[in-house]
Order: structure tokens, then sequence, then C-alpha cells
């Protein structure tokens, strides 16, 4: 699995997009870019995964860099109810073997 | 967290006794992990079952640590006897149910272990 960095914390003020870096330098062409995040004293929840193009859901968007070696997660308008600490793993399939997490980003969001 | 029990949500032991931790997943999930995860990290994973069978346990210290899967469905992690570093949250993971044909896991609450 490819290794991801990523910062340590970010603030970002309510109701404001929160854009969330990951880099994944290493990445393989069929690895997948998958972000999960973890609320306080819950397990993680899926969010959404990527390959190449640029990916939407209920939850989030996900913008990949066209070589692949950087993604951002976007929270477009963020709530209290996002403070969580959030997961960037690369990952070719599925996590069929097992999620590799690294320590993530703790997201806070300001009132 | 897609149906997914866990429990004891909490559990306190004392050094050397034994624990055990229950997962109770929906119906229709092939694969199931169990990840233990320290104060501060991210999940690491322990095992891996497809249906009642323990794929990848690589991971697992075995001499204390054992878990099962009956009928491929609900599962059990045993810690006998627990050490102070076995404090931290396991949780479990089965994957996407088979009908909604993608690779995600659903985790459960997960339980918080300390060991005094």
């Amino acid at each position: 699995d490819a290794k991801t960095t990523q910062p340590t914390s970010m603030d970002c003020a309510e109701g404001r997009a929160a854009n969330l870096p990951c880099n994944h330098s290493t990445i393989s062409g069929n690895e997948y870019v998958y972000w999960y995040r973890q609320i306080h004293s819950q397990g993680p929840q899926y969010i959404i995964h990527g390959l190449k193009n640029n990916e939407t859901n209920e939850m989030a968007s996900l913008i990949i860099t066209e070589d692949r070696k950087s993604s951002t997660l976007i929270l477009p308008h963020a709530t209290l109810r996002d403070t969580a600490v959030y997961y960037c793993i690369g990952d070719s399939g599925g996590g069929a073997d097992g999620l590799t997490f690294g320590k993530g980003t703790h997201l806070i969001i300001q009132p | 967290e897609a149906g997914v029990v866990q429990s004891p949500r909490y559990k306190i032991i004392e050094k050397k006794q034994p624990v055990a931790f229950w997962c109770n997943p929906i119906s229709g999930h092939n694969t199931l992990y169990w990840y233990r995860q320290n104060l501060g990290q991210g999940p690491e994973l322990l095992i891996r079952y497809e249906n009642e069978e323990a794929v990848d346990d690589s991971q697992l210290p075995k001499d204390r640590f054992s878990a099962e899967r009956l009928k491929g469905v609900d599962s059990t992690l045993k810690i006998q006897p627990a050490e102070l570093g076995d404090s931290a949250v396991y949780l479990c993971a089965p994957n996407a149910p088979r009908e909604t044909n993608t690779d995600t896991q659903y985790f459960g609450p997960g339980t918080r272990l300390t060991v005094l």
C-alpha cells in the first residue's frame, strides 16, 4: 500500500469549505485513494474513494492531481459534526487485505 | 456503522486476567476484520476472516490472542492473559454487504479495553 502523508491537524470555520490535503507520491497505478473519518468514540466511517478522476458524493468531493501524487478531500460546508480525524489511504484492493491507516488529520471545525 | 454491534463497549480488567470481545455484524458479509487502535494512532489490522476461515492472522500475537468466527457471521476476539500494553480500542469491521458490490469497510464502535 502507498505511504501517505497528511498534516497532523487543521482548523476550519463552520460553514466554510474544509480542504484536507494528502500526499501519496509513491502510489502505484492500480491503487485507489480512500478517505475515512473517525469521530470521537466511534469507528472509522467511509467517505469516498477514487482512482484518477475527481469524485463527488453526498458527503464530500475528492480532487486527485493529474500525476496522482496528491489529493484533496473537500467538505463543502463544514459543520461542527465534521470535527474528526480524517485518514487518507492508498489501496489497490479496496482494503480487501485490510486497510493501512496512518495517523490522519485531526480536523477541528470552529464555531 | 451499518448495524455492526460490538460488546462490551468498555472493559476494565487487571493484568493477567482474560477478556473477550464480541462482534455481531448483520448477515451478508463474507469478510470480517479485527483491528486494534492505540491512543493517538490509526487502527492496525489484527486478523482477517473470509467466512469462517482466518485467511490472514500474521499480525495477531498468537501467544495470548485468539479469535474465531463461527458460521461465518459473529466473531469473538480473546486475550489471555491480558497485559498492560493491550489497553486499546478493538474494532470489528465487516466489509460492505454483498449486494452493494463495493469495496468498503464498515466499522463497529469498538470495545475500549483498559488493563490495570
